[in-house]
């Protein structure tokens, strides 16, 4: 299908890791994105992966994907209370991977 | 660096009325500058791609003669919704992008409420 899917809702526990998940659909796809929006605002992008990697490390981010099955995922370690958002993958697509295409989102609750 | 910027970042309107949103790059030079919807609670959608310079590309769904968008300096992009209507009502954000860059920018968004 078209749709880039993410579950909608994550809660864990401050301190414990959070991973977010998302299936894209366009294999050609040159970028994957993540990005993060707290209420009310804009988009702000956390971190992004070539497709030729398999894993990303920034801080507390690691991102890990698996071209084969299309899964994309986020790890976010000692989550902390500022961590509640909604999380966004993002696939680029078209020539010159013009455009983005955004999952459904994740809202992640981090439980004091 | 990188920062854009929209205005206004709330506005009302009645139905019928049109409504000017603008989108600038405040430390770069956006080539290419981008209009996103977003409905509560949904994912960004996107409207249209507009190169500086040229006519916008609208994605299929979206009507180009309601959503006017003029991307006349590699600054500032405007997206004007004409005759607007209470299903209009949304978050708009724009992104903005520099030539040879990947990597899209986004603005705080205007959220646009039609009464």
């Amino acid at each position: 299908g078209e749709d880039v899917e993410q579950s909608l809702f994550l809660s864990v526990r401050e301190g414990d890791s959070s991973v977010i998940n998302c299936t894209y659909t366009d294999s050609s796809s040159t970028y994957l994105y993540w990005y993060k929006q707290e209420p009310g605002a804009g988009l702000q992008l956390l971190t992004y992966i070539f497709s030729n990697m398999d894993m990303k490390q920034d801080q507390r981010l690691t991102v890990l994907l698996n071209k084969k099955d299309k899964h994309l995922s986020l790890r976010i370690a000692d989550t902390q209370t500022g961590d509640s958002a909604i999380y966004f993958c993002a696939e680029s697509r078209g020539a010159g991977a013009n455009n983005l295409f955004f999952g459904t989102g994740t809202r992640l609750t981090v439980i004091p | 660096g990188a920062v854009v910027s929209q205005h206004p970042s709330w506005v009302i309107c009645k139905s019928g009325t049109s409504v000017k949103i603008e989108c600038r790059s405040l430390d770069f030079q956006a080539t290419t500058m981008f209009w996103y919807r977003q409905f509560p609670k949904q994912s960004l959608m996107l409207m249209a791609t507009s190169n500086e310079g040229s006519k916008a590309t609208y994605e299929q769904g979206v009507e180009k003669d309601k959503f006017l968008i003029n991307h006349a300096s590699l600054t500032l992009s405007t997206l004007t919704v004409t005759s607007a209507h209470p299903e209009d009502s949304s978050f708009y954000i724009c992104s903005a992008r520099s030539r040879g860059n990947y990597e899209q920018y986004f603005g705080p968004g205007t959220r646009l409420t039609v009464t």
